[in-house]
């Protein structure tokens, strides 16, 4: 248990569906992030906020919208996908963005897109 | 531009064999090492970093890992390897400009 929770774990989509990945940290951390893990392919950083505002944005498509409302939640938004973004999504968590500061992974969520 | 190299896709090792996973990385600049672990069905934890000082860096679970700045590597190792290292290990490098590129991750089976 590392203190950050992600839901669902698993997601089956239509490419024509809206659904919302959520992430949440009990740790007290300010900035959070999303990751991309697909099969076959090195871990991708997607999105970093840092105290709430976005501060990174790794050419990601616009069919990918992360919100990040409090600095304890972090949702990533997801419509008309392709299969090919079927894959694991990473949330994590550090105490700053500092890229010394040690980052805190969830468990993922699986997502199939079909 | 930053890149990180795992040249070995898949090790098995014995239970209580010595355990060493490379890491290659090509950058400017000093830049900041880690590795980590995921088991199946888990995101990724950290076992170790490294950013100065120090060649021989200490992690959790028995592991270390030595930066050698002439061969570019961050060669991660533990003596004695338990069944519960059964996972997979990825190197990451953080650059100046707060870049992380991972590598493609070194799958450990251990054999009993």
């Amino acid at each position: 248990e590392t203190g950050v929770t992600q839901t669902p774990r698993h997601l089956v989509m239509g490419m024509t569906n809206k659904k919302s990945l959520k992430c949440e940290q009990h740790l007290g951390h300010n900035a959070m992030y999303w990751y991309k893990q697909s099969a076959k392919k090195p871990l991708e950083l997607m999105f970093v906020y840092s105290l709430e505002e976005r501060v990174e944005n790794n050419s990601v498509p616009s069919r990918f919208s992360p919100e990040c409302p409090n600095s304890s939640h972090l949702f990533l938004h997801l419509h008309t996908l392709q299969p090919e973004d079927s894959a694991l999504y990473l949330c994590a968590s550090s105490r700053t963005r500092d890229r010394a500061e040690t980052q805190y992974f969830g468990p993922g969520t699986r997502l199939l897109v079909l | 531009a930053q890149s990180v190299t795992q040249p070995d896709i898949h090790i098995t090792v014995s239970e209580g064999a010595s355990l060493e996973l490379r890491c290659n990385y090509s950058y400017g600049a000093t830049p900041y090492l880690f590795w980590y672990v995921q088991s199946p069905g888990q995101g990724l934890q950290l076992l170790l970093k490294y950013f100065s000082g120090d060649t021989l860096v200490q992690g959790i679970k028995g592991f270390e890992a030595e930066f050698k700045r002439s061969q570019s590597s961050f060669n991660l190792r533990k003596p004695s390897v338990h069944w519960s290292d059964a996972a997979e290990y990825f190197c990451a490098v953080d650059t100046n400009a707060g870049k992380s590129t991972f590598g493609d991750g070194t799958t450990l089976t251990v054999k009993p």
